[in-house]
């Protein structure tokens, strides 16, 4: 079974700071690294895809991905009460499937 | 919103009945992808279905069936439902011609098995 590993949290930061959520996956050939954000009671919602080593920022959003180390995180600079929601990190390497991690909760304070 | 929809929002069925579940793509999409997420946890791969013809099938028993249609919407049938199956289902719409694998949700359908 090709694992997705998310830390489930929950993880607990301050108004106006940065969010940094991992996962790791131990499929080597994963092709696509995609985050979603779930808010309770809803559905997923794709914020960030990235396939290439680097970072892909996206306004207050930035993607990391290291191949070789099988990493990728989602960097949230100045987070708002509104980014609290369980964030699902997905990776595919057919294009199809999307293998998911367990999520992390944020929970962002006043 | 991402014109991905789902029918119906919550369903209560009785163990041993069947269910079938409907969505329907978003404009331009010609691919539908379902998923079960149990409480608590991630989504996972029932399979997937592009022009008509089941793409990719994850580790669920027959009794999970699917089907598209030639406008691209698609159904999702349980049949002899256990009191596992009680999650909520999520189909995903993407665009064979877009980016790998990235794929868009429906809000969902809730279905508890009693």
């Amino acid at each position: 079974q090709k694992e997705v590993e998310q830390n489930s949290g929950p993880l607990s930061v301050p108004e106006g700071a940065i969010a940094s959520l991992n996962c790791t996956y131990s499929d080597r050939g994963s092709q696509s690294f995609f985050w979603y954000r779930q808010y309770s009671g809803k559905s997923p919602e794709l914020i960030m895809s990235i396939y290439s080593n680097g970072d892909k920022e996206d306004g207050r959003f930035t993607a990391q991905l290291n191949k070789a180390s099988q990493y990728v995180s989602l960097l949230i600079r100045d987070s708002q009460p509104s980014d609290s929601a369980t964030y699902l990190c997905a990776v595919t390497n057919s294009g199809y499937a999307l293998n998911f991690g367990k999520g992390t909760s944020l929970l962002v304070t006043p | 919103e991402t014109g991905v929809t789902q029918s119906p929002t919550h369903l209560i069925k009785t163990r041993g009945q069947q269910v079938t579940l409907r969505c329907s793509s978003q404009s331009g999409h010609n691919t539908v992808s379902w998923y079960q997420q149990a409480l608590g946890q991630g989504p996972q791969f029932i399979f997937q279905y592009y022009r008509e013809e089941e793409n990719g099938r994850g580790n669920f028993p027959p009794r999970f069936s699917g089907l598209q249609f030639p406008n691209y919407s698609s159904e999702l049938n349980v049949n002899a439902l256990e009191l596992d199956d009680s999650a909520l289902y999520l189909c995903a719409s993407s665009s064979g011609a877009g980016p790998l694998g990235e794929q868009y949700f429906g809000p969902g359908t809730r279905l508890t098995v009693t």
